[in-house]
């Protein structure tokens, strides 16, 4: 069965630090990748998404993630956090387009200023 | 444009009880899912469907149904509540071709079984 694992379940940095969230996912075939953002309060939001191509990604508000197939993993980056990137993190994968998006645990982030 | 849109936001039921969380989008977007969000379990899939009387389990189904009789709406129904069934409840919709482009997410309703 296809599964999301995220290694760190919460994670605290100070402004300015850099970022990277691991993300590894159980699946053989054709994935597409996903990372959501959950500000406290709000629902989930697209930070960005692999399907095929260059496995850097780079998405909304600096950040971006490497897929590295052979490591089955997916893990999302940014050089420098700020205060308002405090929020939880989920990593989702979709196999072969079968409409069923599986998700990981989620990263609390907490940045402190 | 409202995208997707989750009634009611809060609801209280009764062990026993049976209920109706609505989940309309106007995207016309062939995919839709419930989840239910935990703290520290993430979001867990409960039923998909790839398009209007088609619909799919997830990773946990029971106690939980769907139907989808129309593109816009995706209803999920509470047969007889649990405490278990505490949760936030996500629904989600997807365009394009499937959920290659992502879902986009509703704000929820949270439910709360005494």
């Amino acid at each position: 069965a296809q599964s999301v694992s995220q290694h760190n379940h919460h994670v605290i940095l100070s402004e300015a630090a850099s970022l990277e969230l691991g993300c590894n996912y159980s699946y053989g075939g054709t994935v597409n990748l996903f990372w959501y953002v959950q500000y406290p309060g709000q629902h989930l939001q697209l930070l960005l998404k692999y399907f095929s191509g260059d496995p850097l990604v780079k998405g909304i508000k600096g950040f971006e993630a490497e897929f590295i197939k052979s490591k089955f993993s997916f893990n999302l980056r940014k050089p420098s956090v700020q205060w308002s990137d405090t929020a939880e993190y989920f990593c989702a994968v979709n196999s072969g387009n079968t409409g069923k998006l599986i998700f990981g645990q989620g990263t609390t982030l907490q940045v402190k200023p | 444009n409202a995208g997707v849109t989750q009634t009611p936001k809060f609801q209280v039921l009764k062990t026993g009880q049976s209920m109706t969380l609505q989940c309309a989008q106007d995207m016309n977007h062939e995919y839709m899912s419930w989840y239910r969000q935990d703290p520290g379990m993430g979001l867990r899939l409960i039923h998909y469907s790839v398009g209007a009387g088609i619909t799919d389990q997830g990773e946990v189904p029971n106690g939980y149904n769907v139907s989808r009789s129309t593109t816009e709406d995706f209803p999920l129904r509470l047969l007889s509540a649990a405490p278990s069934q505490t949760s936030v409840y996500f629904c989600a919709s997807s365009g394009g071709r499937g959920a290659n482009y992502g879902y986009t997410f509703g704000s929820g309703t949270r439910l709360t079984v005494v």
